[in-house]
Formats: C-alpha cells, structure tokens, sequence
C-alpha cells in the first residue's frame, strides 16, 4: 500500500483565495482524520471521519473551513477565503477500528498565505 | 480539549546513552494511549498503541509503560543512536473521545555522535 496520500506538498496562496486540500487513506480504513500541526497548539484535531460521514468537527476553527468525504477513498479540506493566520501544516491520517491500533499518517500540505 | 503534558519538551544525549521521558494525561475514562515518532520533513509514525494497565510494549531498543491509573506513561530508549533523533509525541483517547486523539506537544530527543 502507499500509505496515505495527500495533496498538493506545498501550496502558497494569496489572502482570500480559496484553497483545497486533498487527501486518499489507505484502502479498507474507516477512519479518516484532518489535524493542523501549528507551532503555538502542537498537532490539533480539526474534523475526523467514519465510513465517509463526519462524526466530530468541533476543531473546525470558524466557517471558512469546511471538509468533505464523498466516497471511501478521497476526502477534501476547503478553506475559503484564506487567511495568513491559516498558514500551517495540514496533515490526513486514516486507521482501522476504534483507536486501538495506530494512526497512519500522510505526508502533510505546508500551506502559506500570504 | 483534554490535557496531555510531554516531558521534557527537549533532550540532548550522548550516543550511547540511555533515556527516557514522560506522558502525563486524565486516568479517568481512559481507552487507549498511542507513542508516535515523528522525524524532522516526515509524518508521525506509530510506535505503540497501549490499552491496559500495567502494558509494556517494546520494539528493538525502544519500549514503553502504561501506568492508567496515576495517568502516565513512560518512553524508554536503551543506547540512544543518532537515527533515534526526533519528536517523540503521545496521544491520549478517553473513552468518550470516541477516536479523538489528543496529542502531547512532544518530546524533542537529539542524539549527539
């Protein structure tokens, strides 16, 4: 398997403009989890998925931030309009089961707004 | 949002030397505690995943304890190498947590040749 896939790497945008971020877990995970790993809050939980429906999106940080997962094997994380305060790393990580087996995680999108 | 403190936040060794660092989180509802390695440019990767109270896991020069009902749990590394140069994080799951893992700030272990 080549483990779970994101993205674009890297992505530089303008303020306001909206940018998407991609993400393909591995195949036969139910689980699919979006974090923002930022220097001040560390790796912190922005929505997670379970087969495909959003089970919790309380670290969504305002509505500019919306994420979809239309099918088993592909989820998107919108934000719109951009703001410089969003620059982050994003990262993907799916799992197996209940949280008692090891996440895996992607690569990580390193997104500035500038 | 669920406190899980690392400790210390950064550590220096001597290759050769052995160590060792912290995670402390709520020992009420506990479910799960996971240890991940996170090199420098790469994604986390899961170390272990711990359950019970009392578990022990080991994987090479590395192992870890559980102890749930004080709320802690300890990353052991015997002969440290520079490879082992990394952010060491914990993430704690409560039972009602659902899969919400709440992740430790992390331990920063540089390893000196």
């Amino acid at each position: 398997d080549a483990g779970v896939i994101q993205s674009p790497r890297h992505e530089v945008t303008e303020m306001g403009q909206e940018v998407t971020l991609r993400c393909k877990p591995i195949s036969g995970h139910d689980y699919l989890f979006w974090y923002r790993q930022t220097m001040m809050r560390g790796l912190e939980l922005l929505i997670y998925f379970n087969n495909n429906v959003p089970i919790d999106d309380s670290g969504m940080p305002e509505d500019r931030f919306s994420a979809k997962m239309p099918n088993a094997s592909f989820s998107t994380l919108k934000i719109q309009p951009s703001e410089p305060r969003d620059s982050a790393v994003y990262f993907c990580a799916s799992a197996l089961g209940t949280g008692n087996r090891g996440y895996t995680f992607g690569s990580g999108t390193r997104l500035t707004v500038v | 949002i669920l406190n899980v403190e690392q400790s210390p936040q950064s550590l220096h060794v001597q290759e050769g030397d052995s160590t060792n660092f912290t995670c402390s989180f709520p020992s009420s509802n506990f479910y799960a505690l996971h240890w991940y390695r996170w090199e420098t440019a790469k994604s986390p990767e899961a170390l272990f995943v711990m359950t019970l109270n009392g578990d022990e896991k080991k994987k090479g020069r590395i192992s870890a304890t559980l102890n749930t009902k004080e709320g802690y749990s300890y990353l052991y590394i015997k002969g440290s190498q520079p490879e082992d140069s990394a952010t060491y994080l914990c993430a704690f799951i409560s039972q009602t947590g659902a899969n919400n893992l709440f992740f430790g700030t992390g331990t920063r272990l540089t390893v000196i040749p």
